[in-house]
């Protein structure tokens, strides 16, 4: 079964506006960690944020905010004022068991595209 | 700045040759992972390692076996290379808590002719 569910496979969004990338997960463990990474055309993947179950507030990092809606099971990746830097794979991953869990699962991701 | 290093960056090569493709990592992490990924689509699991001594196998049944004589190396090595083999191979590391993230290597990027 799927855990993680990105159902936009690609998004398109004008320069210094706001762009929501969707994430549902499925998890019966009440202590879980959800993440979301970025992977430019380069190849390489680059941590964005991070949010624990058990966080009463959504995480921030700059530009990057996470609308973590537990009963829904959601995580969206919120980017404000996107930058033609922006344009990416974006991926959101799950962790189960705890902290110390182990395995890391990854949606399908969703290209980004940023228009000047 | 995260300090995890994979080389070669890229390997075109010919198949039925053995390839080992080479993660290190100089931030003392007890968790390394290996993940297979075709162009554009997700990541798959395929080695993991708890520490040294430790491996284990994941999601996705892979062909290659991986080594963990150090707590900073964690090579892969494919024995047999065919061209299903083609993808890209990040390895990642992270500490022990849970709730801190991998941190990756920019990748290997193989092609098996």
């Amino acid at each position: 079964a799927q855990k993680i569910t990105q159902t936009q496979p690609g998004m398109f969004v004008q320069e210094k506006e706001a762009v929501t990338l969707d994430c549902t997960y499925d998890t019966s463990d009440p202590s879980y960690g959800l993440f979301w990474y970025k992977q430019p055309s380069s190849g390489e993947m680059i941590f964005l944020i991070y949010q624990g179950s058990y966080d009463q507030q959504n995480a921030t990092e700059g530009r990057y905010s996470l609308n973590f809606q537990k009963a829904r099971k959601s995580a969206n990746l919120v980017i404000s004022a996107s930058q033609l830097g922006d344009s990416a794979m974006y991926f959101c991953a799950m962790r189960e068991g705890g902290t110390g869990g182990f395995k890391t699962i990854f949606g399908a991701g969703t290209r980004l595209f940023v228009k000047a | 700045e995260a300090d995890i290093y994979q080389t070669p960056r890229y390997l075109v090569i010919g198949t039925g040759k053995k390839i080992t493709l080479e993660c290190s990592q100089t931030m003392g992490h007890d968790k390394m992972y290996w993940y297979q990924q075709d162009p554009g689509m997700e990541l798959h699991l395929i080695h993991y390692s708890y520490g040294v001594n430790s491996t284990e196998k994941g999601d996705l049944s892979s062909e290659s076996t991986v080594s963990r004589i150090r707590t900073e190396h964690f090579p892969l090595t494919l024995e047999s290379a065919r061209p299903s083999h083609t993808s890209q191979y990040l390895c990642a590391s992270s500490e022990f808590l849970g709730d801190q993230p991998q941190h990756f290597g920019d990748g290997t990027r193989l092609s098996i002719l």
